[in-house]
């Protein structure tokens, strides 16, 4: 049974380009959550998403950043005109519908570096 | 105030000893509480999961919860250098919300 899946695990961008991070879930699990790690810190929360809906945005900056989770296919973190503070190591994590009650379960992390 | 604190040490024990990790939290709100590992340059990992207060034990591992103190703990009994890593407290209010980590401990257990 495959655990979270990200990708790409490495991302280099230069200062102005955009950022694409994907994440596949658990199978079975419907909800995604983005986390962000920056050197020397805890994971701080993102978003909560679940398919084709935002469910909680609050930790996500008010501009430049933005997240899916369509019907098919990844959820996706977009971070357009990337700036050197977004460099960090990006989580993702997933957890089953709401019926079964339990918790998250991270990937393994996309590390971006902004140049 | 940050709300959630966790010492993040650097905390270093000769392998076979008892380790314990704790973490402080403001927000009475929380009811589920996370233990995570992580090692370096990989995503957090679950160890332990409790809800509201109390204890449970899976293997070496022991989380205890004291919802009154706003306080929760993990244990490691007869710790191996594999334990190696950084330690990740977690919670939330609900089961399925965000989750609010702690700084995170770094634990090396040298032979």
């Amino acid at each position: 049974n495959a655990g979270v899946m990200q990708n790409p695990r490495h991302l280099v961008r230069r200062r102005g380009q955009e950022a694409r991070l994907r994440c596949s879930p658990m199978k079975g699990h419907s909800h995604v959550y983005w986390y962000r790690q920056l050197p020397e810190e805890g994971l701080k929360f993102m978003v909560y998403l679940q398919k084709e809906n935002i469910i909680d945005e609050s930790g996500m900056p008010k501009e430049r950043f933005s997240a899916e989770f369509p019907k098919e296919g990844p959820s996706i973190l977009r971070i357009q005109q990337v700036v050197r503070g977004d460099s960090a190591a990006y989580f993702c994590a997933s957890s089953p519908p709401l019926s079964k009650g339990d918790t998250q379960y991270f990937g393994p992390g996309t590390r971006l570096t902004v140049l | 105030q940050k709300e959630v604190e966790q010492d993040p040490g650097p905390l270093s024990v000769p392998e076979g000893a008892i380790v314990s990790l704790n973490c402080t939290y403001s927000n009475s709100a929380f009811q589920y509480f996370m233990w995570y590992r992580q090692y370096s340059r990989k995503g957090p990992e679950l160890l332990m999961y409790t809800y509201s207060s109390g204890n449970k034990e899976d293997g070496r591992f022991t989380a205890q919860v004291d919802k009154s103190s706003k306080y929760i703990s993990l244990f490691i009994r007869d710790s191996q250098p594999s334990d190696s890593a950084t330690y990740l407290c977690a919670m939330t209010v609900s089961s399925y919300g965000k989750l609010t980590f702690g700084q995170g401990t770094i634990l090396t257990v040298h032979p």
